[in-house]
């Protein structure tokens, strides 16, 4: 089980709209969709923000959202705030194995 | 609420067994169809799944660590554990202890996480 490909950074202005991408494989990202996505602050433990490819906890802002398409998901975060910044991961269910991808880097510039 | 809260040694000698326990609060280890997991992060690194167990007392190990884990529920003390044989420098990580809302779902309550360094 390989970890899921994510972009190593992406970055974006205060107000501006950002899409993180999640690649795997039909194995995983495309034949689930137990499809989640953490964010992490440094220091912090890695708190859910997406979970089934798109449903949101009600404590996360609607700022937040995911979608999939084949073996590829993606988070988007609009109207791009400071407390943005952190780094967020994927995961995917597997034959009873998780996986996670392999991290993207948020900087608001 | 939930919290979950891992403990243990915070260094650990090559080839000897790290040992984690995680205490969880707000709600009985034994209730509901929760899995309890645990999860690492090697300093610098992105997170790795170790392994699960239900509260049947069922687990299920990463592939490339199943040789040497062992993870079991403690219900009398609402805990569970991770016990890692023969530790490389490799092992060094944040553990982490998570409990999924349902097989294969998502990490929904997380522990803060205990560095755990392998060294001599």
């Amino acid at each position: 089980q390989s970890a899921l490909t994510q972009p190593a950074s992406v970055s974006g202005s205060p107000g501006q709209s950002i899409t993180i991408s999640c690649t795997g494989t039909s194995s995983d990202v495309g034949g689930y969709h137990y499809i989640s996505w953490y964010q992490q602050h440094p220091g912090k433990a890695p708190k859910v923000i997406i979970f089934e490819v798109n449903h949101r906890p009600s404590d996360v802002s609607n700022r937040f959202s995911g979608s999939k398409s084949g073996n590829t998901a993606s988070l988007t975060i609009s109207g791009l705030q400071a407390e943005d910044e952190a780094d967020y991961y994927c995961s995917s269910f597997t034959t009873s194995v998780y996986v996670f991808g392999t991290g993207t880097k948020v900087t608001v510039l | 609420q939930v919290q979950l809260q891992e403990s243990g040694p915070g260094l650990v000698k090559p080839s000897q067994t790290l040992s984690l326990t995680c205490t969880v609060s707000g709600d009985s280890i034994s209730s509901g169809g929760y899995f309890w997991n645990w999860i690492r992060q090697h300093p610098g690194k992105g997170l790795e799944w170790i392994g699960y167990i239900y509260n049947s007392g069922s687990t299920y190990y990463h592939p490339s660590l199943q040789s040497r884990l062992t993870i079991s529920l403690h219900t009398s003390k609402n805990q569970f554990s991770l016990k890692l044989n023969s530790v490389t420098a490799a092992d060094t990580a944040v553990y982490y202890c998570a409990r999924a809302r349902g097989f294969g779902e998502f990490f929904q309550h997380w522990g803060q996480g205990t560095l755990v360094t392998v060294s001599s």
